[in-house]
């Protein structure tokens, strides 16, 4: 089983460029997560989704946006990037209740200069 | 106030030595209570999960939630050097928003 599975690994933009953080996950959860991780910071929740075409903002949704077309793929778009948004960030995937088990992928670093 | 605040570390300890990581919350009305561990460059994994006050105890490591206080623990026994990693805490509301603390950074010197 790949479980969560994340490209790229790393990534260098430039301010205003864009880029499709991409997440699958072959384990059929419904719930999947997207989560962004600073120092010292914690992981703070971006955006999610609780099946396909169903997606609802997080804590700190700006400058992002998703989509959920199937069960297996919730990409994370990033518009006119910041160096803000400097961070590494996390897919997840849950069964139905986040009470249950939560499988992260390895992570995207991405930084923005 | 922030719903988890967590002791920023970095630890060091030499192996063998018994660890002790916590948290503490703001929101009296949380009932679960979870422990993460996140090795270098990889993504956080579930260690334990507790419900309510009391211990749970999984093999070197055990869970402790004071409820009284608002305080939670992760004690690991007998510590690896295999258990460097950086240690969460994570707490889900009502609404299954999960409030994760900034994580303890933990070297085991051999």
């Amino acid at each position: 089983n790949a479980g969560v599975t994340q490209t790229p690994k790393f990534r260098i933009l430039k301010i205003g460029q864009s880029m499709t953080l991409q997440c699958a996950q072959d384990m059929n959860h419904n719930y999947m997560y997207w989560y962004r991780q600073d120092p010292g910071m914690g992981l703070k929740l971006i955006y999610y989704s609780v099946g396909a075409g169903i997606t609802d903002k997080g804590e700190v949704p700006n400058g992002y946006n998703v989509s959920r077309s199937t069960t297996e793929d919730f990409p994370l778009r990033l518009e006119l990037a910041a160096p803000s948004q400097t961070s590494v960030y996390f897919c997840a995937s849950s069964p139905d209740s986040l009470l249950e088990k939560l499988f992260f992928g390895s992570g995207t670093q991405l930084s923005v200069l | 106030q922030k719903e988890v605040e967590q002791d920023p570390g970095p630890l060091s300890v030499p192996e063998g030595a018994i660890v002790s990581l916590n948290c503490t919350y703001s929101n009296s009305a949380f009932q679960y209570f979870m422990w993460y561990r996140q090795y270098s460059r990889k993504g956080p994994e579930l260690l334990m999960y507790t419900y309510s006050s009391g211990n749970k105890e999984d093999g070197r490591f055990t869970a402790q939630v004071d409820k009284s206080s608002k305080y939670i623990s992760l004690f690991i026994r007998d510590s690896q050097p295999s258990d460097s990693a950086t240690y969460l805490c994570a707490i889900p509301d009502w609404a299954n928003n999960l409030f994760f603390g900034t994580g303890t950074r933990l070297t085991v010197i051999p």
